[in-house]
């Protein structure tokens, strides 16, 4: 148990269609970052939010975004959804990024399906 | 251009034997440095983490080794046991609050009976 729930778990929508996923961190959490894992990779940094304003963005165009809200929870948006965004997205949370003293938490992850 | 690299995708063990997990990076402002473990159907779970500052950091059955030189780090898992096989993620960042973490492609542990 991880303290930080993602949902919808499962979902399909088909291409061109926008979809958002949901984040619920840690009380006191201030960072969130989202990534997305297809199949056979590592997790891909999409972005990092801190205190509600965005600080880090990986190589994801702009039809990617997200927000941050003041009660820790967060929101991926994907618009004009594409085949090749067919991926688990994991959100990720801490108090802040990076350190010694950090820990990051994550999510069981959304699994979206394009069709 | 990959910044961290784990060239075995996957690695069978015996049971009761030693695991060694292999990540190389390549962005010499990398100073922390992770190991994630994934279960399928699940989100990575943290396992172990070492600063740059040291070359060994153990946690029960767990210890990773850093080498700096080389640009090299491996997870060591002893005893592995049948609930160890899992994929593991070597992940790296400079330690600043603005930097993310850069995770490799995982390597499949498989613990035989």
């Amino acid at each position: 148990e991880t303290g930080v729930t993602q949902s919808p778990t499962h979902l399909i929508k088909t291409r061109g269609q926008q979809v958002t996923l949901r984040c619920s961190s840690q009380s006191g959490h201030n960072t969130v970052s989202w990534y997305q894992q297809a199949l056979g990779q590592g997790p891909q940094f999409i972005f990092q939010y801190y205190r509600e304003e965005e600080n880090g963005r990986g190589n994801f165009p702009p039809r990617f975004s997200g927000l941050q809200f003041p009660n820790y929870s967060s929101e991926l948006n994907v618009n004009a959804l594409e085949l090749d965004d067919s991926a688990l997205y994991l959100c990720a949370s801490s108090l802040s990024m990076g350190g010694d003293e950090d820990t990051i938490y994550f999510g069981e992850g959304s699994w979206l399906t394009v069709v | 251009d990959q910044q961290v690299k784990q060239n075995s995708p996957s690695l069978s063990v015996q049971e009761g034997r030693i695991s060694i997990l292999n990540c190389d990076y390549t962005n010499s402002m990398f100073d922390y440095f992770l190991w994630y473990k994934k279960y399928p159907a699940e989100g990575p779970t943290f396992l172990i983490s070492i600063s740059s500052i040291k070359d060994k950091n153990e946690d029960g059955r767990f210890t990773v080794f850093l080498n700096k030189s080389a640009k090299h780090l491996s997870l060591h898992i002893v005893p592995s046991q049948p609930g160890d096989s899992a994929v593991y993620f070597c992940a790296a960042s400079a330690g600043n609050r603005d930097d993310k973490i850069i995770f490799g492609k995982g390597t499949r542990l498989h613990i035989l009976p």
